[in-house]
């Protein structure tokens, strides 16, 4: 069954450093997604990507984050300057509809866990 | 702000129970609705998703909707002891938006 993946598995960063989360998104679908959950809280929406373009993109997502599709089967997050209460799991997902509609589903990757020092 | 509220738990129920696991949500324009399982440590896995009102089953598993209350539930029959996560409700908004906006999430733990 295909699957979302995701790497590394676990990144440990200094703080002000840059780091670049990876993910592969099931082959056939058009639209990829960052979420992050800290520990003990909500999984958090940071952006929507679709036709090589951001869609969406939440407050989180401010000028430290961005997104690139550097070829034609990875995704990428990019955090430019690390802080502290970057450390989360951040998870990509996607999804195959064009329709945008109800019936819209996204599956998930297995996360990566960052940890800011 | 568009919110989801679930009871955080823990939920405790024996094994073969039904377990009956809820969500509220906010924004009246809602159009679905998902219900994702997480292990400790581990990426939301999905489970089911319901836009009309009503009932929905797949399987052990069904989904209740009644937009006029702004509620969705999960039932889970014949409760496993491996049925013990955390269940993650999760909206998409009107329109064109696709993102999700998350509960807290369940604990659910299954007792043999």
């Amino acid at each position: 069954e295909p699957e979302v993946t995701q790497t590394p598995s676990h990144q440990v960063t200094q703080m002000g450093q840059e780091v670049i989360l990876r993910c592969v998104p099931i082959s056939n679908h058009l639209y990829f997604y960052w979420y992050r959950q800290i520990l003990g809280q909500k999984v958090e929406f940071l952006v929507s990507f679709y036709n090589n373009e951001i869609s969406e993109k939440s407050e989180i997502f401010d000028d430290q984050f961005s997104v690139e599709r550097p070829d034609g089967s990875n995704f990428t997050l990019k955090i430019r300057s690390t802080k502290l209460e970057d450390s989360a799991m951040y998870f990509c997902a996607s999804s195959d509809s064009l329709a945008g509609g109800a019936t819209d589903t996204q599956y998930f990757g297995p996360g990566t866990r960052l940890t800011v020092l | 702000q568009k919110e989801v509220e679930q009871n955080s738990g823990p939920l405790s129920v024996p094994e073969g129970a039904i377990a009956s696991l809820n969500c509220t949500y906010s924004d009246r324009g809602s159009q679905s609705f998902f219900w994702y399982r997480q292990y400790s440590g581990k990426s939301p896995e999905l489970i089911m998703f319901i836009y009309s009102n009503g009932d929905k089953e797949d399987g052990r598993f069904t989904a209740q909707l009644n937009k006029a209350s702004q509620y969705v539930s999960l039932l889970i029959r014949d409760s496993q002891p491996s049925d013990s996560a955390t269940y993650l409700c999760a909206v998409r908004g009107a329109g064109n938006n696709r993102k999700l906006i998350w509960g807290l999430g369940t604990s659910l733990a299954v007792n043999p």
